[in-house]
């Protein structure tokens, strides 16, 4: 069974770009959660979908967004890019978003904003 | 805002040691999971411990949790270079529906040869 994908594995923006992230999560999972890692604040959740809803949202401005499809493939948007989201985000699925399963993580996407 | 918090923040060790790293968290929990990273990549789920239990062991790994004192703790054995990583303790995000993780900042393991 394939892996989390994430696409693409690096970007370079420059600030006040926007930036389209994309997951792909394993088949038949629904729950697709997104983090955001860096050196300073470390690994911080972000949001995630579950069913083509939010069901949770971290503490992030509301530049960051996200959405899922209906094959729950996820996509997370950035607008206005700040140099503080230079970071590796990391989407991760898990089958029915229960607290307790075995969540998977992709490679992350390395996005640098200069 | 972080949950957990590593201790040590790294470690360095020789291949056969066993490696110990501690995470304590602040608010009550339902399940407390460890994942690993390598070098920047993604994160690998290594064990989940829930709230009534106080060990768990898996291959090399024993994790155990005191809840009393909101700590829990990662002891891998017979360390070897491929053990070279970072490593998060995560919680669950307890009563609500959904699979939240709120990690801590990590130790970084180092097992040289």
């Amino acid at each position: 069974k394939a892996g989390v994908t994430q696409t693409p594995r690096y970007l370079i923006k420059t600030r006040g770009q926007q930036v389209t992230l994309s997951c792909s999560p394993i088949s038949g999972h629904r729950s697709v959660s997104w983090y955001q890692q860096t050196p300073g604040q470390g690994l911080q959740f972000l949001f995630e979908y579950f069913s083509e809803t939010q069901r949770n949202k971290g503490n992030f401005p509301g530049r960051f967004s996200g959405r899922q499809f209906s094959n729950s493939r996820s996509e997370m948007n950035v607008s206005t890019l700040e140099l503080g989201d230079s970071a590796l985000y990391l989407c991760a699925s898990s089958l029915g978003g229960s607290g307790e399963e075995t969540q998977y993580f992709g490679p992350g996407t390395r996005l640098l904003v200069l | 805002s972080q949950q957990g918090e590593e201790d040590p923040q790294a470690l360095s060790i020789q291949e056969g040691e066993n490696a110990t790293m501690n995470c304590s968290y602040k608010t009550s929990i339902n399940n407390l999971q460890w994942y690993r990273q390598n070098s920047g990549r993604g994160l690998v789920h290594l064990i989940l411990i829930r709230s009534n239990e106080r060990e768990k062991h898996s291959g090399r790994l024993r994790v155990t949790l005191d809840t009393s004192k909101k700590s829990s703790s990662l002891l891998i054995t017979a360390s070897r270079a491929a053990d070279t990583a970072s490593y998060f303790c995560a919680t669950g995000p307890g009563t609500q529906a959904g699979t939240a993780l709120i990690f801590g900042k990590g130790t970084t393991l180092s097992v040289s040869s």
